[in-house]
């Protein structure tokens, strides 16, 4: 669990603002996957990145919603134009592979839009 | 004590007592199961994982059930502990898949 880090732990944001979620992957993994977890919820998948390329984003809003893994630094989930119904707790996950189970989480970004 | 899983969201157990944490799982292809355990302000912690083609798996205090027919997943927890008290949650998915099915969560909390 400690290998995935993730930042900021805690994200407040007004409406209409940008949010920015960063993770660093464990050393050595190039496989990111985001999930989204609401209060009293289980996560459910956003998105699965390789270095530079997105694999499968099928569970991401359209509209909003981008992610990014780039060659150098972590990756970055971004929601433009947040809103209220965005605030949840966000966590990644890596792997050295595809398909490398179980998944280990880090402690996730929890963004609040007020 | 013994949960329902998404009827019964909440498992209250004596310390020292065991513990039965249900969950029912809805697609049929998967073949591969996990129970991870989440603590407050934190993320989903591995506990134990299964496989399809097995029933039964053990680990330190810890057991997994799997009735394939009735598409029915159990956590046992021996001998509970404080600091087991969490929320549970079991995922699926297919061996290999990156997409995690997760449950709704049951929260175990652990009675002195």
């Amino acid at each position: 669990n400690a290998g995935v880090m993730q930042n900021p732990r805690h994200l407040v944001r007004r409406r209409g603002q940008e949010a920015r979620l960063r993770c660093s992957p464990m050393k050595g993994h190039s496989h990111v996957y985001w999930y989204r977890q609401l209060p009293e919820e289980g996560l459910k998948f956003m998105v699965y990145l390789q270095k530079e390329n997105i694999i499968d984003e099928s569970g991401m809003p359209k509209e909003r919603f981008s992610a990014e893994f780039p060659k150098e630094g972590p990756s970055i989930l971004r929601i433009q134009q947040v809103v209220r119904g965005d605030s949840a707790a966000y966590f990644c996950a890596s792997s050295y592979r595809q398909g490398d189970s179980p998944l280990h989480f880090g402690n996730g970004t929890r963004l609040t839009v007020t | 004590g013994e949960s329902v899983g998404l009827h019964l969201p909440t498992l209250s157990v004596q310390e020292g007592d065991n513990s039965i944490i249900n969950c029912a799982y809805s697609n049929s292809a998967s073949d591969y199961f996990i129970w991870y355990k989440q603590e407050s302000g934190k993320g989903p912690q591995f506990i134990i994982d299964i496989r399809s083609n097995m029933d039964k798996r053990q680990g330190q205090r810890v057991t997994v059930l799997l009735n394939k027919t009735v598409k029915h997943l159990s956590l046992q927890i021996a001998a509970t502990q404080p600091g087991d008290s969490a929320v549970y949650f079991c995922a699926e998915n297919n061996f290999g898949n990156e997409k995690l099915t997760f449950g709704t969560g049951t929260r175990l909390t652990i009675i002195p």
